[in-house]
């Protein structure tokens, strides 16, 4: 079975910090995609990696295929950063088509 | 380029009754998926169309049904609605170029089914 489990599924930081969310998958899941989701609103995709690191502002993720384990930084996090983090991966099937599993989410809340 | 649209936004039926629900692919996106996500859940995956032919299939009774058209443009339907098909249902799309196969999301349907 494929899965996909986060890490914490609540956290609450203070403005300023630096904020890690994690993400474990199993075998069958390739890459994966870091998704943000506002209050009531639709998913925002963060990233999509298969190795290494991704950059983007004040977002950082990383991914160690061998470990299947990846993490999202946020430096200098903001009130505007309160959102759901979701970790999702791609299974593919014989037919060359793919579903994403998605991980739970974190629920980040950001304190001024 | 408008992203992934969704219609409508919000709805609101009764039990028993039937839903639509629709999507509009990214420009140049072939591939459409629907998820459901109830609350304080991570988004299901109910199914995916490319070429107007359903591919893959989620974990979801006959009661959900899709159809995809010529321009790519999808819809999801839901008979006898249950109370527990009150979700956000989000669409995706993608191409189905594996190397690009970073999926784009629109604002979703919040249906209430009382």
């Amino acid at each position: 079975k494929n899965e996909v489990e986060q890490s914490p599924q609540n956290l609450t930081a203070q403005e300023g910090e630096f904020i890690t969310i994690n993400c474990s998958y199993s075998v069958g899941i390739s890459a994966l995609h870091w998704l943000q989701q506002h209050p009531g609103g639709g998913i925002v995709s963060l990233f999509m990696l298969s190795s290494g690191k991704k950059k983007h502002g004040r977002l950082i993720a990383t991914i160690n295929i061998q470990e299947k384990h990846s993490s999202l930084h946020i430096t200098a996090s903001h009130p505007r950063d309160s959102a759901v983090y979701i970790c999702a991966g791609p299974t593919y099937s014989g037919a060359g088509s793919y579903q994403l599993t998605f991980g739970k989410g974190t629920k980040l809340s950001v304190i001024p | 380029d408008a992203g992934v649209t969704q219609s409508p936004t919000h709805l609101i039926k009764t039990r028993g009754q039937q839903v639509t629900l629709r999507c509009s692919p990214k420009s140049g996106h072939d591939t459409v998926s629907w998820y459901q996500q109830a609350l304080g859940q991570g988004p299901q995956f109910i199914f995916q169309y490319y070429e107007e032919e359903e591919r893959q299939r989620g974990n979801f009774p006959d009661r959900f049904s899709g159809h995809q058209f010529p321009n790519y443009s999808s819809e999801l339907n839901v008979n006898a609605l249950l109370l527990g098909d009150s979700a956000l249902y989000l669409c995706a799309s993608s191409s189905l170029d594996r190397d690009t196969n970073e999926q784009y999301f629109g604002p979703g349907t919040r249906l209430t089914v009382t």
